[in-house]
């Protein structure tokens, strides 16, 4: 069975950093792309950023570039998002996702739980 | 950005009616369309992709169709367990983008 459990959420003060984490199960880690995609509370959903099956392609939305990084451990089977500068408008709950693409983004077949990121003083 | 626009917005339905959802996308984006479902609380569920294939398990009265900037998510005959928000989404170009939804409510 597929999980994926994200972790490392929680408030945070503007211009601060956190480091979220997405460990995964049940399928070959390094076979898949993954993505970070956020939802606002009440809101809809944004794509953030997607890494390809072997970490070697990376991609983000404009409004991350720059502040966000992607990355993954195929020793760990865990997906990382290291988010700088931390902004109000950041606020939200980060899900990760399997890609079933194992390299240019595609479609998201398998979520986690999500876990939410607060920005606020 | 490929900006993609769903319809309606909200939707008040009947169990057993028949759903129809919308997406439009600002440019061609051939088939390169996928639908998810959201009920509150809970993570997206991957329900069609490549704008007709249904994932394994989706049960067959969701159907998807479509292709360049015109796409429709049908719901054959609604079930109490389908009512959520439904997305569209493209991948024909990056960044990835979502519709705004489509929220289901029952009368």
């Amino acid at each position: 069975e597929v999980q994926l459990l994200e972790s490392g959420g929680g408030l945070v003060q503007p211009g601060g950093s956190l480091r979220l984490s997405c460990t995964a199960s049940g399928f070959t880690f390094s076979s898949y792309a993954m993505s970070w995609v956020r939802q606002t509370p009440g809101k809809g959903l944004e794509w953030v950023s997607a890494i390809s099956g072997n970490g070697g392609s990376t991609y983000y939305a404009d409004s991350v570039k720059g502040r966000f990084t992607i990355s993954r451990d195929k020793s760990k089977n865990t997906l990382y998002l290291q988010i700088n500068s931390l902004r109000a408008e950041d606020t939200a709950v980060y899900f990760c996702a399997r890609d079933y693409s194992n390299n240019w983004p595609r479609g998201l077949d398998y979520w986690g739980q999500g876990t939410l990121v607060t920005v606020s003083s | 950005d490929i900006q993609m626009t769903q319809s309606p917005s909200s939707l008040s339905t009947s169990v057993g009616d028949r759903v129809t959802i919308t997406c439009q996308a600002s440019q061609d984006i051939g088939n390169h369309l996928n639908w998810y479902q959201q009920k509150p609380g809970k993570a997206p569920k991957f329900l069609i992709y490549d704008a007709s294939n249904l994932e394994t398990g989706v049960p067959s009265r969701f159907s998807g169709s479509g292709s360049g900037t015109d796409f429709t998510f049908t719901i054959s005959s609604l079930q109490p367990e389908d009512i959520a928000t439904y997305y569209c989404q493209q991948y024909d170009n990056l960044p990835i983008t979502f519709g705004q939804g489509t929220r289901l409510e029952i009368k």
